[in-house]
């Protein structure tokens, strides 16, 4: 079936725009997951949802970041304000969710944003 | 909090040999598992392998195998027999029993030369 989509694939915008990053989780799958990957690191938790609800969203870095999953699947991240240190690859990931068991996190090709 | 560490920014090694990718971490948890990535240039992180950390016996897949010194808080991955579509960044991931959170490593660029 198909993987984990993330659109678009590469975004440039200009210093205090707003952007939004979308994420099209594996069908089935009720947990997502954004992380952020600063070049040369390794990526970094933003936040998870279970289902429509941010279950965690303590690695946010401010309160311009904020995301959304309004149905249960599709998520869309937003950036508000951007600045030249938010250029990063955002990757979204999702899984199964089947209590205290670890579930795969399978993860889609990232967002690559560049804020000029 | 817990942490993960690659020591090795970078490594290089001949086609069809044998290389080892360092990972130490940090925990306080029991139960827990860790993982290797793979993340070529498609930026795509792909599994590799995962040990559960109440296991003693060292996970392996077909080229791939771990090391795990649990006492240590050891993990490094052995890629035998490498490939050249092994070249990519590896991340070594720790998350404990019933989180959510990955928590990555540095990463380790690897290339393998024909």
């Amino acid at each position: 079936g198909a993987g984990v989509s993330q659109t678009p694939s590469n975004k440039v915008t200009e210093k205090g725009k707003y952007v939004e990053l979308r994420c099209d989780p594996i069908s089935g799958h009720t947990a997502l997951y954004w992380y952020r990957q600063s070049l040369g690191q390794g990526p970094e938790f933003l936040i998870y949802f279970q289902g429509t609800g941010a279950a965690d969203d303590s690695g946010l870095p401010n309160d311009r970041f904020f995301a959304v999953r309004p149905e249960g699947s599709v998520s869309t991240l937003k950036i508000q304000r951007t600045e030249r240190g938010d250029s990063a690859v955002y990757l979204c990931a999702s899984s199964f969710s089947r209590g205290d068991s670890y579930n795969e996190q399978f993860f889609g090709p990232g967002t690559r944003l560049t804020v000029l | 909090a817990q942490t993960v560490t690659q020591s090795q920014p970078e490594m290089s090694v001949q086609e069809a040999e044998t290389v080892t990718l360092s990972c130490t971490y940090d925990t306080s948890e029991n139960n827990y598992y860790l993982f290797w990535y793979k993340q070529p240039p498609s930026r795509q992180m792909i599994l590799v392998i995962r040990q559960e950390a109440y296991k003693q016996q060292n996970a392996t897949e077909n080229r791939f195998s771990v090391n795990f010194q649990k006492a240590a808080k050891s993990f490094s991955l052995k890629i035998s027999d490498s490939q050249l579509g092994d070249t990519a960044m590896y991340f070594c991931a720790s998350i404990p029993q019933g989180a959510q959170k990955l928590v990555f490593g540095q990463g380790t660029r690897l290339t393998i030369n024909p």
